[in-house]
């Protein structure tokens, strides 16, 4: 695609609930990141894939978290049993995992009530 | 792990003027810098970038700085617009493209019509 997608762009939820964000990198890059900016703060590392590598998952703030990245493409966030402090902005990056700056998508609003 | 502290918070500047915006980073290691601009609502996007083999780089009214011994690095806005009104990011890296970014905590710009 032109861009980097994500998916929802909002998402309300439960506390307790799980929920699963999306992320669609730009084509033929081979990076993907998962980014959280709450609200007024500046961007929280949280995983990171390259290629066929093991992820960098050392962002993760607790086993609630994980990600999947299924055929070197799209990106699956997933946080368990939803907490209040989880309500954020995820934002996913992309870029060519050989040199290249790193792309934005819009991110998902996760709001938990 | 690598920190990035950057100053100010906040700057307000006249439409016209100058706008520098600071940060300083704690591993030497680090060998890539880039700025984002996140407008209200928007994804960050990448304005400029600069890489540890140059010391200053330089697009239209964007300028930016890199002084490796002292760990520090700027961003220098010049005739400042008021669409120049945005939240700025710096960043830093160990590598081009294929390695995590650490973000200083964002500096809101506002342009005084």
């Amino acid at each position: 695609g032109a861009g980097v997608s994500q998916s929802p762009s909002n998402k309300v939820t439960e506390k307790g609930k799980d929920v699963e964000l999306r992320c669609d990198p730009i084509s033929g890059h081979t990076a993907l990141y998962w980014y959280r900016q709450s609200l007024g703060q500046g961007l929280e590392f949280l995983i990171y894939f390259q290629g066929n590598s093991a992820p960098d998952k050392s962002g993760l703030p607790s086993d609630r978290f994980s990600a999947e990245r299924t055929g070197g493409s799209v990106s699956t966030l997933t946080i368990q049993r939803t907490q209040q402090e989880d309500s954020a902005v995820y934002l996913c990056a992309s870029s060519f995992g050989t040199g290249g700056p790193e792309y934005f998508g819009a991110g998902t609003r996760l709001s938990v009530l | 792990g690598e920190n990035v502290e950057q100053h100010p918070s906040t700057l307000s500047v006249q439409e016209g003027d100058s706008a520098v915006i600071k940060c300083t980073y704690s591993d030497s290691a680090s060998n890539y810098f880039p700025w984002y601009k996140q407008e209200l609502g928007k994804r960050p996007q990448l304005i400029i970038d600069i890489r540890s083999n140059v010391g200053e780089k330089k697009d239209q009214r964007i300028a930016v700085t890199l002084n490796k011994t002292a760990k520090h690095f700027s961003l220098h806005i010049t005739e400042t617009q008021p669409e120049d009104s945005a939240v700025y990011f710096c960043a830093a890296s160990k590598s081009f493209g294929n390695e995590k970014l650490t973000f200083g905590t964002g500096t809101r710009l506002t342009i005084i019509p």
